[in-house]
């Protein structure tokens, strides 16, 4: 079975432009979350979604941030405008929303690098 | 303050070693406690899952949790240069149904080295 799946896996962009990162959670996960990592403040819960409903963005950092769920396939997170300071590691994660044990499983993440 | 601390390291230890690795927290809500081990340029993945207080093990992991201290750590055995890895502590609450969201708050990682 496939895992979580991201893209991009690397993205360097200019201070300004708009960035789009992707996620397919794993088939049957309803919970899907989005973390940011960065060596200063280490992993960071943005936004998660049960079932596709946004239920909790308090760790979106600012109405440049913004995420999707369309579908239960499909995820993004998009950045518009980019700042130097958004450079980090995008992980997407999913779990099935009954499970009770927490296990989040994690994609791979997006490298995100602001210039 | 953050709500879980985790001394990020790094730390270099000889093969066959004994690994312990801990975090501190402050939300007493905090009932579900996990530990991740993640390697370079990969996302984390589970390696200890335990809930409320008590000692789990796990082959040659053993994680333990004691709520009165806020403490949790994780001892490995017998450590090989596989284990060589960035370990991160998580925790959560349980929702109003007594489950856990998955709305994990992590530690900072520590950056484990084994040499052969």
């Amino acid at each position: 079975d496939a895992g979580v799946i991201q893209s991009p896996r690397h993205e360097v962009t200019e201070m300004g432009q708009e960035v789009t990162l992707r996620c397919k959670p794993i088939s049957g996960h309803n919970s899907l979350f989005w973390y940011r990592q960065t060596m200063m403040r280490g992993l960071e819960l943005l936004i998660y979604f049960n079932n596709n409903v946004p239920i909790d963005d308090s760790g979106m950092p600012e109405d440049r941030f913004s995420a999707k769920m369309p579908n239960a396939s499909f995820s993004t997170l998009k950045i518009q405008p980019s700042e130097p300071r958004d450079s980090a590691v995008y992980f997407c994660a999913s779990k099935p929303l009954r499970k009770n044990t927490g296990e989040l499983f994690f994609g791979e993440g997006s490298r995100l690098t602001v210039l | 303050q953050k709500e879980v601390e985790q001394d990020p390291g790094p730390l270099s230890v000889p093969e066959g070693a004994i690994v312990s690795l801990n975090c501190t927290y402050s939300n007493s809500a905090f009932q579900y406690f996990m530990w991740y081990r993640q390697y370079s340029r990969k996302g984390p993945e589970l390696l200890m899952y335990t809930y409320s207080s008590g000692n789990k093990e796990d082959g040659r992991f053993t994680a333990q949790v004691d709520k009165s201290s806020k403490y949790i750590s994780l001892f490995i055995r017998d450590s090989q240069p596989s284990d060589s890895a960035t370990y991160l502590c998580a925790m959560s609450p349980p929702n109003a149904g007594g489950t856990s969201y998955g709305k994990l708050t992590f530690g900072q990682g520590t950056i484990l080295t084994v040499h052969p």
